[in-house]
């Protein structure tokens, strides 16, 4: 089975402090993804990387920042937190397929309160 | 008008119901479709992946998928409580470019009562 791990199920920061939340994936997955989940709001997707070193924007970047230094790991960083980003935040990954889709695994997200 | 669309219930039925739900979509190159399930507090899990038209089953899941009215289906037969959780669909083109990121409806909340 797929495994996505993100490292902390509940973080609570403060505003203005550099925040790193942490995903990890076991199975060699080529592309990996980070959204925020909001009620009435559904996934948006933040940042997304296809290989190790590269990443992308997605549809709300402003205020986050991305590495992918190793293939398994995938971090996102929160430069200077704001209440407006507490959120559910959920990792994903997925195979880079041939011309095709292949479906995403998430983890089981990282519930992040700014105070 | 969003690509997809999905009612976000909740949706309440009794156990044993069968229980469907739905999503609509405008972008006509979506040809790789997904059910997810998300109980609270928790990430959401691949139930159901399908490639095209047409219906794919899995114990009492049902996925269907009609490209002609762009309308994408997920049944569940003999619901039960543990049933009760977020439904979300998505979909994707596929290819490069990124259209292979899937769009996903707002998810769907349906509770089965005993």
């Amino acid at each position: 089975d797929v495994k996505v791990t993100q490292s902390s199920r509940y973080l609570v920061k403060r505003t203005g402090e550099k925040v790193f939340l942490e995903c990890v994936q076991d199975m060699d997955h080529e592309n990996m993804f980070w959204y925020r989940q909001d009620p009435g709001l559904g996934l948006r997707l933040i940042y997304f990387s296809y290989d190790v070193k590269m990443k992308e924007k997605g549809d709300i970047p402003e205020g986050y920042s991305v590495s992918r230094e190793k293939k398994e790991r995938f971090s996102l960083i929160l430069e200077s937190a704001s209440t407006n980003q507490t959120s559910m935040y959920l990792c994903a990954s997925s195979f880079l397929g041939q011309g095709g889709s292949q479906p995403q695994h998430f983890g089981d997200g990282t519930r992040l309160s700014i105070l | 008008q969003k690509e997809v669309e999905q009612d976000p219930g909740p949706l309440s039925v009794p156990e044993g119901a069968i229980v469907s739900l739905n999503c609509t979509y405008s972008n006509s190159a979506f040809q790789y479709f997904m059910w997810y399930r998300q109980y609270s507090r928790k990430g959401p899990e691949l139930l159901m992946y399908t490639y095209s038209s047409g219906n794919k089953e899995d114990g009492r899941f049902t996925a269907q998928v009609d490209k002609s009215s762009k309308y994408i289906s997920l049944f569940i037969r003999d619901s039960q409580p543990s049933d009760s959780a977020t439904y979300l669909c998505a979909m994707s083109a596929g290819g490069a470019g990124g259209s292979y990121i899937p769009t996903f409806g707002r998810g769907t909340s349906l509770i089965v009562h005993p």
